[in-house]
């Protein structure tokens, strides 16, 4: 079966920096992707690591740990616009992907 | 322009209706994918298409149908609506997938069609 658990709710406050953690349990595994939804939108890619360790792209960095089955993304220099769900996503197959419930991100003055 | 469309957008309909979503895409991809939304679920795969003469069944496609009618083209159905089938829907689309390490092949999601069965 696949398991991708994540924390629902997360606060931040703005110019702070947030840990985004994901774990996963699944009958494959090609990549995990990270997406940023806004409320009512569609969800937009943001990142995708296959490899173990960090891939930085300007604010936000993303790392993977295959043996432990986890990863995290990480947002630096939190703006307010950076209030969103934020989703993981497992490549489990080829380009199909296995969705975690996602992490509501608020961010406050 | 945007490269994944949706119709309609929203759409209140009732118990016991048909009712027909539509997913169309610029984007020249081959494989296109039909995502159902709950609020704590995530997105949660209802069908999916690798071309044209391709179609599978995903997670949960009980109570839903889907056709394929050309590449950009694949829209969703929904034979006989009840209540629970109230959710967000998204299409998506993806280039083919290459298996080298670094390569990806992310899915593009249209803007979403909010479906609400009283």
């Amino acid at each position: 079966g696949q398991n991708i658990d994540q924390p629902t709710e997360m606060t931040a406050t703005e110019g702070a920096i947030v840990q985004i953690n994901c774990t996963y349990q699944t009958s494959g595994f090609n990549g995990l992707f990270w997406y940023q939804q806004h409320a009512g939108e569609a969800p937009t890619f943001l990142s995708y690591n296959v490899l173990d360790g960090l891939e930085e792209k300007g604010r936000f960095s993303s790392f993977l740990s295959r043996s432990k089955g986890y990863s995290y993304l990480l947002l630096k220099e939190l703006q307010m616009k950076d209030s969103a769900s934020y989703l993981c996503a497992v490549d489990n197959a080829g380009n199909m992907l296995t969705f975690g419930g996602g992490t509501r991100l608020m961010v406050k003055p | 322009d945007a490269d994944v469309t949706q119709t309609p957008r929203n759409r209140i309909t009732k118990t016991g209706k048909r009712i027909m979503l539509e997913c169309s895409q610029t984007k020249g991809h081959d494989r296109m994918y039909w995502y159902r939304q709950d609020p704590g679920l995530g997105l949660r795969l209802i069908y999916y298409s690798f071309d044209v003469k391709d179609i599978n069944k995903g997670e949960i496609s009980d109570g839903y149908s889907v056709s394929r009618q050309a590449q950009a083209k694949f829209s969703l159905s929904l034979e006989s609506a009840i209540p629970n089938q109230t959710a967000l829907y998204f299409c998506a689309t993806s280039p083919p997938y290459f298996s080298r390490d670094g390569e990806h092949n992310e899915q593009f999601f249209g803007p979403g069609t909010r479906l609400t069965v009283l």
